[in-house]
């Protein structure tokens, strides 16, 4: 069975540090993992995803990842924290990965991340 | 594309009323997810399906829980009778199927609701 744990329900950094947001992972199969971001009052938003091939995963407002099986982690950085990346960011991972939909995932219970000016 | 489009966005009930939540995916996604978000447990999967057809409805919480998908366009989430412990955003989300890459999940911007 697979699940996500997020270290830190709540993570606060000044506008312009590095962001890191903390994602383990259990599986019994190769993972699929995903981060989603939620800007308050809207849907989740893909931020980023790893499927297979290089681990180092770059998505969408300068985010990137790594996936490091050894640690069975998958943490969410960015170099540099902007005003508009405040949000609730959400780390995933896929029931299965043998093809198919990558829609059916399990959630951690995310990390609100506040960006002081 | 519009994205996954949900309605209402915010629906309050009385205990014990029948509450109908609507969802029309992306065109041309055969899948098609119910999640609900909670404070207490967070983001979960109630049931899916795959070309109109439920294919895991393991979490959906109880009977007064059902979900149809009549064609590829729309799919209902109803409750019923509503109970104040069913508030909550629920989201529905919709993706491809198919041994590619790019299959991930859309989400819609959920519906709010509050049971009181």
């Amino acid at each position: 069975a697979q699940s996500v744990t997020q270290l830190g329900s709540h993570v606060s950094v000044s506008e312009g540090a590095l962001v890191l947001l903390r994602c383990n992972y259990s599986s019994s199969v190769p993972p699929y993992l995903f981060w989603y971001v939620q800007y308050p009052n809207q849907g989740l938003q893909l931020l980023l995803k790893y499927t297979t091939g290089a681990t180092l995963v770059k998505g969408i407002n300068g985010f990137e990842a790594e996936f490091k099986k050894s640690e069975t982690s998958f943490h969410l950085t960015k170099p540099s924290a902007h005003m508009s990346d405040a949000a609730a960011y959400f780390c995933a991972v896929s029931r299965s990965n043998y093809g198919g939909s990558q829609g059916n995932l399990i959630f951690g219970k995310g990390t609100k991340l506040s960006v002081k000016p | 594309d519009a994205g996954v489009i949900q309605s209402p966005r915010h629906e309050v009930t009385e205990m014990g009323q029948e509450v109908t939540l609507r969802c029309k995916p992306i065109s041309g996604h055969n899948s098609l997810f119910w999640y609900r978000q909670t404070m207490m447990r967070g983001l979960e999967l109630l049931i899916y399906f795959n070309n109109n057809v439920p294919i895991d409805d393991s979490g959906m919480p109880e009977d007064r829980f059902s979900a149809k998908m009549p064609n590829a366009s729309f799919s209902t989430l109803k409750i019923q009778p509503s109970e104040p412990r069913d508030s909550a955003v629920y989201f529905c989300a919709s993706s491809p199927w198919g041994r590619r890459q790019g299959t991930e999940a859309f989400f819609g911007q959920g519906t709010r609701l509050t049971v009181v």
